[in-house]
């Protein structure tokens, strides 16, 4: 079963405005981690956040981490056309070789 | 660096047919992963091999499925006899140990069993 738990599901905003996606999580983990995917690829790692971390920033991405929730949300400053994707929360359970991904938001960006 | 290759990228076969998916990981990289995605169940791991040997086999949907891993650099997917329920997306990923479980994608072989 999928540990990470992305909302929304689906998003569709103007170029320019700023899109948030939150994700949720069950277990103890040693990081999560957010990736893209266009249509028809493969996964991009965007950006990685380690549980004793609170928030972290890569350009236009900003990734917060509160792990007494369990959750984590993905900010897109600035958004563009080219945003337009799916973004998966993926997380790396304690103890765990592997990562258990969520079932992503679609993000649409308008032009 | 060429990235994670799979082959091939789409495959059309007949429901009863063997299928074998074929991935190239990252140079260097020592763990390699075998997902499976559709719209219904997104994104599952099948199973994961570190330095060529399977370490969690788990998420294989049933005995129709089998993975190897003969050296650092190649591992296949096999399906025999392939249903049609069975058509998805499969990539390939693979990792370095020291990259904090990073993750580099393929691109993914495209499977319809008709």
């Amino acid at each position: 079963s999928q540990q990470g738990e992305e909302d929304p599901q689906a998003l569709s905003i103007q170029e320019g405005e700023n899109a948030t996606m939150n994700c949720s999580y069950k277990t103890s983990i040693n990081n999560l981690q957010w990736y893209r995917q266009n249509s028809g690829r493969g996964l991009v790692h965007l950006i990685l956040i380690r549980s004793n971390e609170r928030e972290k920033h890569s350009g236009r991405l900003r990734v917060t981490l509160d792990t007494s929730k369990k959750s984590s949300s993905l900010l897109i400053t600035a958004s563009r056309a080219a945003d337009t994707a799916s973004y998966f929360c993926a997380t790396d359970p304690a103890g765990a070789q592997k990562l258990v991904f969520g079932q992503g938001t679609r993000l649409t960006i308008n032009p | 660096d060429a990235g994670v290759i799979q082959s091939p990228r789409h495959e059309v076969t007949e429901m009863g047919q063997e299928v074998t998916l074929r991935c190239k990981p990252i140079s260097g990289h020592n763990s390699l992963f075998w997902y499976r995605q559709t719209m219904m169940r997104g994104l599952e791991l099948l199973i994961y091999f570190n330095n060529n040997v399977p370490i969690d086999d788990s998420g294989m949907p049933e005995d129709r499925f089998s993975a190897k891993m003969p050296n650092a650099s190649f591992s296949t997917l096999k399906i025999q006899p392939s249903e049609p329920r069975d058509s998805a997306v499969y990539f390939c990923a693979s990792r370095t140990e020291t990259s904090y479980n990073e993750q580099f994608f393929g691109p993914g072989t495209r499977l319809t069993v008709l």
